[in-house]
């Protein structure tokens, strides 16, 4: 139950195309399902994050979409750049305590 | 610098030593977090404090292994007896835990370990 299934593991898409990558969970205990971006060496950042009472998250070019009932949700990364070529994680938690974390997804955007 | 800070960054030792990782959190975070991650996954789930109290271990966290946080702001990872197995990145988060909370854990740079 404390699982985060990420897809897909890896992600080629051309600059300027929409990146898309999912995420299910199975604790419903689950309150905040942030995602992270990692770049090789370095430590993951945080990029952006949502809680189960809203639907969808924006910031710039990166979007969460949230769906309670199917309990999944997903990263849209808009007009992705050579720049965003980086591992993403999706991530669970609740109450502030452990953060459980999905596969990652090695995304490359060609220019 | 406002961030997490970790030290060493690398380490380099050989099977059977004792190795200890340091980690400075942002400052006012009252809660701190070990993750380790293996290539090609992603973080696993060590211990956390919250202030100076260990308040979860995982079960990855043997009896080799030990976490302090003496005085509720920095806090060190010792490795005793290393394995070839303990190779990994070890990464350390920081949050803010009360009225102001957002749940968000900001993460050091990792101290990377291979074990000869």
């Amino acid at each position: 139950q404390q699982q985060v299934k990420q897809s897909p593991q890896s992600l080629i898409v051309q600059k300027g195309g929409i990146s898309i990558i999912n995420c299910a969970y199975e604790n419903t205990a689950f309150d905040y399902f942030p995602w992270y971006q990692q770049f090789p060496g370095k430590g993951p950042a945080l990029l952006i994050a949502i809680r189960p009472d809203v639907s969808e998250k924006k910031e710039g070019r990166f979007t969460i979409s949230f769906n309670k009932s199917a309990k999944q949700f997903s990263l849209h990364i808009m007009d992705s750049q050579p720049g965003d070529s980086a591992t993403y994680f999706c991530a669970a938690s609740y109450s502030g305590s452990r953060l459980t974390f999905g596969e990652g997804t090695q995304l490359t955007v060609n220019p | 610098d406002t961030g997490v800070s970790q030290n060493p960054r690398h380490k380099i030792t050989k099977r059977g030593q004792n190795v200890t990782f340091r980690c400075d959190p942002i400052s006012e975070h009252n809660r701190l977090y070990w993750y380790r991650q293996t290539l090609g996954q992603g973080p696993e789930f060590l211990t956390y404090f919250q202030n100076e109290a260990q308040l979860e271990k995982s079960r990855l966290l043997s009896d080799r292994f030990s976490a302090e946080r003496p005085k509720g702001s920095f806090s060190t990872l010792e490795i005793q007896r290393t394995e070839q197995g303990d190779s990994a990145m070890y990464l350390c988060a920081s949050s803010l835990e009360g009225l102001l909370s957002t749940d968000t854990q900001y993460f050091g740079p990792g101290t990377r370990l291979t074990v000869l």
